[in-house]
């Protein structure tokens, strides 16, 4: 099946600081790219979808000022969490779509001290 | 509103003690029915896909099934290496996937 590689598996950064998160698809190609958020005991929820070549589209509530998604190749999808505070501490997981099964990547876990 | 509701929250098990979590849902246009394994600190692992009711999968000590309403998943005889989280998630007409908020199962020795 697909391999998704996910990186950083665990990040702590520092108030009004940036993070980015990388999703690399390491045996196919993705042109789509799901990014979910998960909290401590509660579902995973989509926060947007990011296409290759083109602008994401995030769902309702999630700010796109924040939460910068970046797909600029067929194999490397990006989250970036700009001036992270600490509710945005959280499980961030990417999956690509089922056109390629249904392989998560292995998520990250963000602290935000 | 769509909605994917898992129950119960937690469950404990002894070893070899059967049970079935349950995922109710209430989805216009179901397309399709997931449910993955979640360890601690690591993404979803897939386990079986469910489209249509009446549909079986089995893999190992598990076996999901599906009617119009619900889905179960089937545990039996389960180990401690059966302790995770258990997510069931459902689609629409696109590959986004609307999840519950999992089964905590912890088998004991």
């Amino acid at each position: 099946g697909a391999v998704v590689s996910q990186h950083p598996s665990r990040v702590i950064c520092k108030s009004g600081t940036s993070v980015k998160i990388e999703c690399r698809s390491l045996d196919f190609q993705a042109t789509t790219m799901f990014w979910y958020r998960q909290f401590p005991k509660k579902s995973l929820m989509l926060m947007a979808t990011s296409n290759e070549g083109s602008k994401a589209t995030y769902e309702q509530g999630v700010e796109k000022d924040k939460f910068l998604i970046n797909h600029a190749s067929l194999t490397l999808s990006t989250l970036t969490v700009t001036s992270a505070h600490p509710e945005d501490s959280s499980f961030y997981i990417c999956k690509p779509d089922t056109t390629y099964g249904y392989t998560f990547g292995s998520g990250t876990r963000l602290t935000v001290v | 509103e769509d909605q994917v509701t898992q129950s119960p929250e937690a469950l404990r098990l002894q070893e070899g003690e059967s049970s079935s979590l349950n995922c109710s849902y209430t989805v216009s246009g179901l397309r399709g029915l997931f449910w993955y394994r979640q360890d601690p600190g690591k993404g979803p692992e897939f386990l079986f896909t469910l489209y249509s009711a009446g549909e079986e999968k089995e893999k190992e000590r598990l076996k999901a099934t599906l009617t119009k309403k619900e889905s179960f998943l089937h545990i039996t005889a389960p180990k401690p290496e059966d302790s995770a989280t258990y997510l069931c998630a459902v689609s629409k007409n696109t590959d986004k996937l609307i999840f519950g908020t999992g089964t905590r199962l912890q088998v004991f020795p």
